[in-house]
C-alpha cells in the first residue's frame, strides 16, 4: 500500500501551456503540502494545506494553484507553464497537533520538464 | 525565520568509513528536528527525528543528538555502506501554523567500494 502517491511520475510540456499534477494520501492524515526540488536538489514548501487553512508560500507565483476535493487528496495546478518551473515537485502529509513532531511522509514525486 | 544550515556537499567516503554530516539550525521556540534521506530517482524518507533537548534520534545505524546549546543535530554513522549513498537533508518542524519543515540545502553523500 502505497501511502503517499503522485501522479504522473514524469511531465514533460510545452511552455504556455497548463498542467496538473495529483496526489492522494491514505494515511488519514489532515495536512497535505506541496514541495518544489530545483536542480541542485534544494527543497522549499510551496503551500500547505489542511481543511481549515491554506498557507501560501509568498515566493510562489500565482500561476501555481492548489485544489483540494477532499481530505485525501491535494492536487498542483500550474497555469502558463514557463521554462523555470522545470523541477521536481513533492507531495507530503502529515498530521499535525500540538506538542507532535510533524513527521511528514512524501510521495515519490512528479518530474517537470517545460521545453 | 527559522533555518537550518548544512554542510556543502558532496562527500565521498570509503565503505566502513566514520561518517559525520553537520547540520545547525535557528529557531523561536523548541522545532522539532528531522534526518530525511533521498535515494536516486526516489522521494524523501524519514531517516530520523529528535523532539526535545538531548534526544537522541537513531535508524539504519544513523544518529543523531538534539544539541539546544549548541542549536545542531549532526548525523552520524559508524561504518558506511554503498547502498547508503544518496542525499541527506535536515530539517526543522517550527511548531507554528501547520508546522512546515524548513529543509537544509542537503548534503550528497557517495560510498566507495
Amino acid at each position: 500500500d502505497t501511502a503517499v502517491s503522485q501522479t504522473p511520475k514524469y511531465l514533460v510540456t510545452q511552455m504556455g501551456n497548463d498542467k496538473s499534477i495529483k496526489c492522494e494520501q491514505n494515511l488519514g492524515h489532515d495536512t497535505m503540502y506541496w514541495y518544489k526540488q530545483d536542480s541542485k536538489k534544494f527543497l522549499k514548501i510551496m503551500f500547505s494545506y489542511n481543511n481549515k487553512e491554506l498557507i501560501i508560500n509568498e515566493t510562489v507565483p500565482n500561476r501555481f494553484s492548489p485544489k483540494s476535493p477532499d481530505k485525501a487528496h491535494l492536487n498542483l495546478h500550474i497555469n502558463s507553464l514557463e521554462l523555470g518551473d522545470s523541477a521536481v515537485y513533492f507531495c507530503a502529509s502529515s498530521q499535525v497537533g500540538i506538542g507532535r513532531p510533524n513527521e511528514q511522509f512524501f510521495g515519490p514525486g512528479t518530474r517537470l520538464t517545460v521545453l | 525565520g527559522d533555518s537550518v544550515t548544512q554542510m556543502e556537499g558532496p562527500v565521498t567516503l570509503s565503505e566502513e568509513a566514520f561518517l559525520t554530516i553537520n547540520c545547525t539550525y535557528t529557531a523561536t521556540g523548541y522545532p522539532s528536528l528531522f534526518w530525511y534521506v533521498q535515494y536516486p530517482g526516489e522521494g524523501l524518507q524519514l531517516l530520523l527525528k529528535a523532539t526535545k533537548a538531548d534526544d537522541k534520534g537513531s535508524n539504519k545505524g544513523f544518529e543523531a543528538t538534539y544539541r539546544k546549546e549548541t542549536t545542531s543535530f549532526h548525523l552520524e554513522k559508524g561504518s558506511v555502506q554503498v547502498s547508503d549513498s544518496a542525499v541527506y537533508f535536515c530539517a526543522l518542524s517550527d511548531r507554528g501554523s501547520q508546522g512546515n519543515l524548513i529543509f537544509g540545502k542537503g548534503t550528497k553523500l557517495s560510498v566507495k567500494p
